[in-house]
């Protein structure tokens, strides 16, 4: 199993909604990102996680919120979003620790529109 | 912190010609270059890569070399096909830190 699953593959939530966005992997990988990736534009990390810890913050907005269950889940926490964080949010997993150690297999992603 | 830049941002070409696509990164520290290919609505999908320690690989129509010492590396399809359109992100990264990606280059094959 190659793949990495997200769901849900669409959402539609309103500026005072909660709800998450989930990600999983049996390829056994040590290290999970999330990143947020709007039109035209290359992705950007948000979060990594390296065995199961979060490793890397880039100074996202306390309204996202991650979580790793486990080595085979991540989470991503949404409450209280604005329209401009409208956007395809990607996970993507590696093999060992976060970085150079090989390559990032990416999820479908989830298509995020916040009205 | 690293930082990779991608040129062009656009690039159209014939069937059947070559494209060359350059990246050139910040950070010596930086030992592994991928490229990725994404087509409109999908995922990011590796197309090739490249470490530190090698200057030029090669898989049937696509090739990465590298130059490490002035910090450069770039993407190259032979016989290009109208299913090569896409967008290509080239990245950096060194072994515990982030990804860096390029801001990508918009590839259009004319049949």
């Amino acid at each position: 199993d190659t793949e990495v699953t997200q769901t849900p593959k669409h959402l539609v939530m309103g500026m005072t909604n909660k709800k998450s966005l989930k990600c999983e992997q049996h390829m056994g990988h040590r290290a999970m990102y999330w990143y947020k990736q709007k039109a035209k534009k290359p992705p950007e990390l948000m979060f990594v996680y390296s065995y199961e810890k979060l490793s890397i913050n880039e100074s996202v907005p306390s309204r996202f919120s991650p979580e790793c269950p486990n080595s085979s889940l991540l989470n991503l926490h949404l409450h209280a979003l604005q329209p401009e964080d409208s956007a395809l949010y990607l996970c993507a997993s590696s093999a060992g620790g976060a970085g150079g150690s090989g390559e990032l297999f990416f999820g479908e992603g989830s298509r995020l529109t916040v009205l | 912190g690293e930082n990779v830049e991608q040129h062009p941002s656009t690039l159209s070409v014939q069937e059947g010609d070559s494209a060359v696509i350059k990246c050139t990164y910040s950070d010596s520290a930086s030992n592994y270059f991928p490229w990725y290919k994404q087509e409109l609505g999908k995922r990011p999908q590796l197309i090739i890569d490249i470490r530190s320690n090698v200057g030029e690989k090669k898989d049937q129509r696509i090739a990465v070399t590298l130059n490490k010492t002035a910090k450069h590396f770039s993407l190259h399809i032979t016989e290009t096909q109208p299913e090569d359109s896409a967008v290509y992100f080239c990245a950096a990264t060194t072994y515990g830190q982030n990804f860096v990606f390029g801001p990508g280059t918009r590839l259009s094959v004319l049949p």
